[in-house]
């Protein structure tokens, strides 16, 4: 147990929707990142927020955003679902800021869309 | 874009047997981590390693850093079904992680 948690654990959903994926990171860590991970695109960085200020930014769509709140929960909230946004999503942490360091992962949210 | 390249994609071996994992990438990273990820579960950290040339190891894993820190092994000493799982390193870029492309292991008793 990395002590990152993630709910939902699984989401179904059809095109056009909007879904909401939470993440709680480990006690103490400041920083969380959240992660795509499908079969053909291996596990892509989406984006990161430090101390609820947004650090960096990956290969994130228009149509998804993010936010980390003062308690330093994180959602991710992806919107005008398509087919091919169907991956699971993980959260990640770690306790400073800078993006390279080791990453504790929570268990991922598996979404799909049909 | 940055790519990390791993080979091999697939590996299925009988238990007891040895292998070796590559990544590698035509990038210099400041340090390069190790995960293993099971069915259903978020990427573990199995190591760190951050000087070139440097080697490291974690019982029956051995991990390697390039001397140019552009590329990196995994060797896998008598391999057991615990191993089982998908291998990804991941290079530090500034202010993100870039994962490799995975390597998928299956270790039959």
């Amino acid at each position: 147990d990395s002590g990152v948690t993630q709910t939902p654990k699984h989401l179904i959903t059809a095109t056009g929707q909007r879904v909401t994926l939470r993440c709680s990171p480990r006690s103490g860590d400041l920083s969380v990142y959240w992660y795509q991970q499908s079969l053909d695109q291996g596990l892509q960085f989406l984006i990161q927020y430090y101390n609820g200020e947004e650090r960096a930014k990956g290969n994130i769509l228009e149509r998804f955003s993010a936010q980390q709140f003062p308690d330093l929960h994180s959602e991710l909230n992806l919107s005008s679902l398509e087919l091919g946004d169907s991956a699971l999503y993980f959260c990640a942490s770690s306790p400073g800021a800078s993006g390279t360091n080791e990453q504790f992962f929570g268990p991922g949210t598996r979404l799909t869309v049909l | 874009t940055q790519l990390l390249e791993q080979s091999p994609q697939f590996l299925s071996i009988q238990e007891g047997e040895n292998l070796t994992v590559y990544c590698n990438s035509s990038s210099v990273f400041s340090s390069l981590q190790w995960y293993r990820q099971e069915p259903g579960e978020g990427p573990v950290l199995l190591v760190t390693v951050v000087t070139g040339g440097e080697v490291k190891k974690l019982k029956r894993l051995t991990f390697q850093f390039g001397d140019a820190r552009k590329d990196s092994s995994l060797h896998i000493t008598a391999a057991q079904p615990g191993d089982t799982g998908l291998y990804l390193c991941a290079g530090a870029d500034f202010q993100k992680l870039v994962f490799g492309t995975g390597t998928r292991l299956l270790v039959s008793p």
